[in-house]
């Protein structure tokens, strides 16, 4: 079935590091892909998607890349900030499947010290 | 405009009760689903309805449930609690099937 694995946290960086929050997956077909982000307290928010094989989804900084041969979409961002820290959640949603039962990753807790 | 709504909060409840969890989604969104949030588990789908329509389910027993009116608000239920059932739980709405989602902050279930 469906899966998606994250890198497991907690990350801690510092402000104005690079960050990279691995994620691949297995499905059949061509599922579509998103990361969302949930600040303490608070719901998901959508962050990012891709649809399709090499589409790059980008949003506040963050970006990540659909890549098809490798089962991955990596998300990245080039200078993190303090608002920043939140737990980043890769999801993806199966061929044919509605986007209601979206398939989730574990999640990954990122903390940015200033 | 409005975001969804989840209430109540937070909830405490004790083995063997029932429990009616409330959502209620961004005017004019006809879809809503429900996930549980768990450290152990992380995100798991329970149901989505579209128009008062059950379209998907998720791997859970039949003591969860749910149900959508006709207003679009959504309800789920959980009987007979086990401590397990403690859980965020997520509603999320859209406004057609393929829009993305829109998650509410939840409700916190402690089960005691």
């Amino acid at each position: 079935g469906n899966s998606v694995t994250q890198m497991e946290g907690p990350v801690t960086l510092s402000e104005e590091a690079f960050l990279t929050i691995n994620c691949t997956y297995t499905a059949t077909g061509y599922p579509s892909l998103f990361w969302y982000v949930q600040y303490p307290g608070e719901g998901l928010q959508l962050l990012l998607k891709a649809t399709k094989a090499d589409d790059k989804g980008s949003n506040k900084g963050f970006e990540a890349t659909y890549r098809k041969e490798t089962t991955s979409f990596h998300l990245e961002k080039g200078s993190v900030q303090v608002s920043d820290s939140a737990v980043y959640f890769c999801a993806l949603k199966g061929n044919g499947g509605s986007q209601g039962n979206l398939i989730f990753g574990k999640g990954t807790k990122l903390s940015v010290k200033p | 405009k409005a975001g969804v709504t989840q209430t109540p909060r937070y909830l405490i409840k004790t083995r063997g009760q029932q429990v009616t969890l409330s959502c209620s989604p961004i005017s004019g969104h006809r879809s809503v689903s429900w996930y549980q949030q768990t450290p152990g588990q992380g995100l798991q789908f329970l149901f989505e309805y579209f128009s008062e329509t059950q379209r998907n389910k998720g791997n859970f027993p039949g003591r969860f449930s749910g149900r959508q009116f006709s207003n679009s608000r959504s309800e789920m239920n959980v009987s007979t609690l086990e401590l397990g059932d403690s859980a965020l739980y997520l509603c999320a709405s859209r406004p057609e099937i393929n829009s993305p989602l829109h998650f509410g902050n939840g409700t916190r279930l402690t089960v005691t």
